[in-house]
């Protein structure tokens, strides 16, 4: 069965430092993966996701992330924290023989300036 | 395109009133998804539809709870009588294809019941 955890549901970082969110996942076959943000008082929308090409994923607004199999992660960076970038952060994974995804709990970012 | 589309944003009840909430998919998507959301519980999926037709309720908490398609661009949830735990945000999600494939979220329906 699939499931998605990810390490600490809230985050502090200062303005301009690396930002690092962690997800872990379990699939009994190759998954797809995807990251999800949602600003106060919005829906979710896709930040980025694995499909198995490239292991180094990029998304928008500078985030990106890396699919380490051995691992069983796809943990999310930002070299440079953005006040703008204050938001929950979700992990989610998929198989392709589901139709679901499975979301994690999220992870709530916080930008100090 | 005008993304997935829900009604009411927010919608406030007494507790043993009817609730209907409402989505409209984005057009030529074939899955439509209803999440509840809750600080407790997180993000929860409730039932999702394929072409219209039910594929998945197990989310769906109890038979106060019902779902609806009757159209490609028209869903509602439904939850008769409400209680005040029913209180979360509300959302629907649509997606073009299979898991793989992005899904599009809604802005959410607010519920609060008293």
């Amino acid at each position: 069965a699939q499931s998605v955890t990810q390490l600490g549901s809230h985050v502090s970082v200062s303005e301009g430092a690396l930002v690092l969110l962690r997800c872990n996942y379990s699939s009994s076959v190759p998954p797809y993966l995807f990251w999800y943000v949602q600003y106060p008082n919005q829906g979710l929308q896709l930040l980025l996701k694995y499909t198995s090409a490239a292991t180094l994923v990029k998304g928008i607004n500078g985030f990106e992330a890396e699919f380490k199999k051995s691992e069983t992660s796809f943990h999310l960076t930002k070299p440079s924290a953005h006040m703008s970038d204050a938001a929950e952060y979700f992990c989610a994974v998929s198989e392709t023989s589901y139709d679901k995804v499975i979301f994690g709990p999220g992870t709530s970012l916080s930008v100090i300036p | 395109d005008a993304g997935v589309i829900q009604s009411p944003r927010h919608e406030v009840t007494e507790m043993g009133q009817e609730v209907t909430l409402r989505c409209k998919p984005i057009s030529g998507h074939d899955y439509l998804f209803w999440y509840r959301q809750t600080m407790m519980r997180g993000l929860e999926l409730l039932i999702y539809f394929n072409n219209n037709v039910p594929i998945d309720d197990s989310g769906m908490p109890e038979d106060r709870f019902s779902a609806k398609m009757p159209n490609a661009s028209f869903s509602t949830l439904k939850i008769q009588p409400s209680e005040p735990r029913d209180s979360a945000v509300y959302f629907c999600a649509s997606r073009k294809r299979g898991g793989t494939d992005t899904q599009y979220f809604g802005p959410g329906t607010r519920l609060t019941v008293l």
